[in-house]
């Protein structure tokens, strides 16, 4: 059971662009909401991460969009540039005393910005 | 800087062998996790531990067993491999100290063949 749904699978942006990755979840239990970026060849490491407690988060060119009714946030990127080419993944984690920080993770989105 | 490392990048075993995958982190954290990533699936949890001896089953430990002696390293075991096993293998570790948001810093991965 995937209980976090991401898309596209794979997105070609020319650079400049806005490139846009969605997500939704179905557990109401989780809170906390982090991106990861994989470049090939090296492990995720954490983009941006947001809270409930706010509907967005701006860090740079990458805004993470909250919307809780909808149970879904997104992952914006202005300004896309050939560097931002990589594999993002939107992950979810509740935290509770219990989850140590466990990650439920997306399929992932394969982006390529094109010059 | 957090290192995370992983014994070897790639492997090749043959159904039936016995495999051990070794990640080494170095920055005293308690929580350790190990994921599988497939295309298309994104990053499963497989088992995570949270404390030296401790462990925990993610979402698919079929298959897999994991052992925690020293606080810097967790290791993943496949006691007979098969070939639904080829995959990529990522090591993560966190401090579960202040935080209950804290990262999860990754390792570059294991890419395991199964033969």
């Amino acid at each position: 059971q995937q209980q976090v749904k991401q898309s596209p699978q794979s997105l070609i942006v020319q650079k400049g662009g806005i490139s846009i990755i969605n997500c939704a979840y179905e557990n109401t239990a989780f809170d906390y909401f982090p991106w990861y970026q994989q470049f090939p060849g090296k492990g995720p490491a954490l983009l941006i991460a947001i809270r409930p407690d706010v509907s967005e988060k701006k860090e740079g060119r990458f805004t993470i969009s909250f919307n809780k009714s909808a149970k879904q946030f997104s992952l914006h990127i202005m300004d896309s540039q050939p560097g931002d080419s990589a594999t993002y993944f939107c992950a979810a984690s509740g935290a509770g005393g219990t989850s140590y920080g466990k990650l439920t993770f997306g399929q992932g989105t394969i982006l390529t910005v094109h010059p | 800087d957090v290192k995370v490392t992983q014994s070897s990048r790639y492997l090749v075993k043959r159904t039936g062998e016995k495999v051990f995958l070794e990640c080494v982190q170095d920055m005293d954290h308690e929580n350790m996790f190990w994921y599988r990533q497939d295309p298309g699936l994104g990053l499963r949890l497989i088992y995570f531990s949270y404390d030296v001896k401790m462990k925990e089953k993610g979402d698919i430990p079929e298959g897999y067993s994991v052992s925690r002696e020293k606080k810097e390293r967790f290791s993943l075991i496949l006691e007979s491999a098969s070939t639904n096993q080829t995959s990529m293998y990522l090591c993560a570790s966190r401090s579960s100290v202040r935080n209950s948001y804290n990262e999860q810093f990754f390792g570059p991965g294991t890419r395991l063949t199964v033969l």
